[in-house]
């Protein structure tokens, strides 16, 4: 079954620190790889896609990389703005359906 | 502009209603999504229609009927409410298989 895991569930940073977050996958095979930021109240919003193992896609302080199993969202000297929640999701080949991880959810203290 | 819109932004209503969400993109795109976020914040696609075509239809109860009037909307009819039909429900589009964008979420209430 094409299922999603993101970890940690949780994770506290001190502003400044870098860290990053997991998202293991297991598909029949991988149309796409998303990553997205959910702020509270808010709709997710998308960040990056990743298609093939070795891919990496970069925008300020968030880098993204794909493996054949398993996706990191690296967080460079996070800022308390960063604070929110990272959302992975992956596209199985062949069809049109999204399958979302659980999520992290980041804070960052100043 | 608003990319994805959703009306209403907040739903309260009783159990046994009948109820309405509409979604809008101007985005051009030609697939259309219905998503629903529980408490625990875990997003399970629901509905997809990909040029007014429905090609995702999850396990979900016929109570649940979304419909596309064109490419550009996609509304979600609920019948007889539930308490557990409690959520917040998204709309997203995107073009056929690609990077999806939401709207800002409906938050639906049963009391």
């Amino acid at each position: 079954e094409d299922q999603v895991t993101q970890s940690p569930e949780a994770l506290r940073l001190q502003e400044g620190e870098s860290s990053s977050l997991n998202c293991s996958y297991t598909v029949s095979g991988l149309r796409g790889l998303f990553w997205y930021r959910q702020d509270p109240g808010k709709g997710p919003e998308f960040l990056f896609t990743l298609y093939s193992a070795g891919e990496e896609k970069e925008k300020e302080r968030l880098k993204a990389t794909l493996t054949k199993k398993e996706s990191f969202l690296h967080i460079t000297a996070p800022k308390p703005e960063d604070s929110a929640t990272y959302l992975c999701a992956v596209q199985p080949s062949g069809t049109y359906k999204y399958i979302f991880g659980t999520g992290t959810r980041l804070k960052v203290l100043a | 502009d608003t990319a994805v819109s959703q009306t209403p932004k907040y739903l309260v209503t009783q159990m046994g209603n009948d109820k309405s969400i509409k979604c809008e993109q101007n985005l051009g795109h030609d697939t259309m999504y219905w998503y629903k976020q529980d408490s625990k914040k875990f997003l399970k696609i629901m509905f997809s229609y990909n040029n007014k075509e429905l090609i995702i239809n999850e396990t979900v109860p016929n109570r649940f009927s979304p419909k596309s009037p064109d490419k550009a909307h996609l509304n979600l009819h609920i019948n007889s409410l539930e308490l557990g039909d409690s959520a917040v429900y998204f709309c997203a589009s995107s073009r056929t298989a690609e990077t999806q964008y939401f709207g800002p979420g409906t938050r639906l209430l049963v009391l």
